[in-house]
């Protein structure tokens, strides 16, 4: 089975350019998460969507990020312009729906992409 | 705010020792609590979860337990092995908004042969 991909798997780029980050879920997930992991702030929840739409950004750092899901396969993370500070790994994942009512055996758990490790020089 | 608490943040074992990682979560509304092994330039990767509607869970080499009462959730490994050695995570989901997790900090573990 084709679990979440993501790409480029590495990025080095100069501060002040554009950074495009991409995700694909896997197929029938209904969520989407888009995560930064460092050092210092381990897993960290930027944004996460429900059937493309985006329902909590509370977790991105700036207006410099923003995230997009135009169809049910494919979602993206921008940065604009990038920073040094912004040099973490972006993980995507996905999961299925909760069953039914939402409640202590309704969770579904979250699946983790590869990874992109961002540079920014 | 909402947090979740991982200890030890490094541990060592010998080969064919147990190891245990413990977490404590502050809200009582958190009802869901996997967690997760990430080697190094890996992926996290799910090895187990529990619901606030079991107490304990096993699967092989490896269990959670789950006090509520006490906020404690703790992840069991036996029979350690090299390839066990990683980095965990724990994670709870947010009270009141399931569909998030809040991450531990992590527990580098490492088996020695």
């Amino acid at each position: 089975d084709a679990g979440v991909i993501q790409s480029p798997r590495h990025e080095v780029t100069e501060m002040g350019q554009e950074v495009t980050l991409r995700c694909k879920p896997i197929s029938g997930h209904d969520y989407l998460f888009w995560y930064r992991q460092t050092m210092m702030r381990g897993l960290e929840l930027l944004i996460y969507f429900n059937n493309n739409v985006p329902i909590d950004d509370s977790g991105m750092p700036e207006d410099r990020f923003s995230a997009k899901m135009p169809n049910a396969s494919f979602s993206t993370l921008k940065i604009q312009p990038s920073e040094p500070r912004d040099s973490a790994v972006y993980f995507c994942a996905s999961s299925l729906a909760p069953w039914g009512t939402k409640g202590a055996d309704s969770n579904q758990p979250q699946h983790f992409g590869d990874g992109t490790r961002l540079s920014i020089l | 705010g909402e947090n979740v608490e991982q200890h030890p943040s490094t541990l060592s074992v010998q080969e064919g020792d147990s190891a245990v990682i413990k977490c404590t979560y502050s809200d009582s509304a958190s009802n869901y609590f996997p967690w997760y092994k990430q080697e190094l330039g890996k992926r996290p990767q799910l090895i187990i979860d529990i619901r606030s509607n079991v107490g304990e869970k096993k699967d092989q080499r490896i269990a959670v337990t789950l006090n509520k009462t006490a906020k404690h959730f703790s992840l069991h490994i036996t029979e350690t092995q090299p390839e066990d050695s990683a980095v965990y995570f724990c994670a709870a989901s947010f009270p009141y908004n399931t569909d998030k997790l809040i991450f531990g900090t992590g527990t580098r573990l490492q088996v020695f042969p």
